[in-house]
């Protein structure tokens, strides 16, 4: 079974990048790479989604290489806001919902 | 703006009870999802269903069960409680077509079990 392996946490600082990496090397030809972010006490929220290369949307990148056995979420230019916990989420091509992995979770906490 | 209601946020039973939770909808969603949440394992698929009256298992099924009667309603049923299933649990929704389509989350049920 895929297993999907990322930090369980990160620190910033206010203003710099931040790249989360996910390690998800038994990717299946199908598999979606979606990362989601959670905030205490409540649900997870979509923040981007990609298949391959590379997807930009208002909030986050998402990086992927070739062979999809990683990618990397990319958020420019952190706040303090932006603290929360960051879900990576692999599968959901096939169909076969036994292939939806979550990661653990990476913890980011950006200080001032 | 989709909207994905949990029906409690805590909740509190004994060991061997059956507990209901329950989960609602308001997008016409096709698929809705049930995972629970425990420290350092992320979320964990419990049961999937696609349409009304048809589910699918997930990863840890067992001691678990779903209803699905109506499409914005989707049920997680503990047959008989016990203190492992103390956790977490979260509803999702998503728009027909993938699996991998993004889910959108209700804000959890944080149920213990006595």
């Amino acid at each position: 079974l895929a297993k999907t392996t990322q930090p369980i946490s990160m620190d910033s600082y206010e203003g710099q990048e931040v790249n989360i990496t996910c390690s998800h090397n038994n990717i299946a030809t199908n598999d979606y790479i979606t990362w989601y972010q959670q905030f205490p006490s409540q649900g997870p929220r979509f923040i981007i989604q990609g298949y391959k290369t590379k997807v930009t949307n208002e909030v986050a990148s998402l990086f992927i290489p070739a062979d999809r056995k990683s990618s990397t979420l990319s958020l420019p230019r952190v706040s303090l806001s932006d603290t929360a916990v960051y879900y990576c989420l692999v599968g959901g091509g096939s169909g076969n919902t036994g292939k939806l992995i979550f990661g653990q979770g990476t913890t980011l906490q950006v200080k001032p | 703006d989709v909207k994905v209601t949990q029906s409690s946020r805590y909740l509190v039973k004994r060991t061997g009870e059956k507990v209901f939770l329950e989960c609602v909808q308001d997008m016409d969603h096709e698929n809705m999802f049930w995972y629970r949440q425990d420290p350092g394992l992320g979320l964990r698929l419990i049961y999937f269903s696609y349409d009304v009256k048809m589910k699918e298992k997930g990863d840890i099924p067992e001691g678990y069960s779903v209803s699905r009667e109506k499409k914005e309603r989707f049920s997680l049923i503990l047959e008989s409680a016990s203190t492992n299933q103390t956790s977490m649990y979260l509803c999702a929704s998503s728009s027909p077509g993938q699996v991998g389509e993004p889910q959108h989350f209700g804000d959890g049920t944080r149920l213990s079990i006595l």
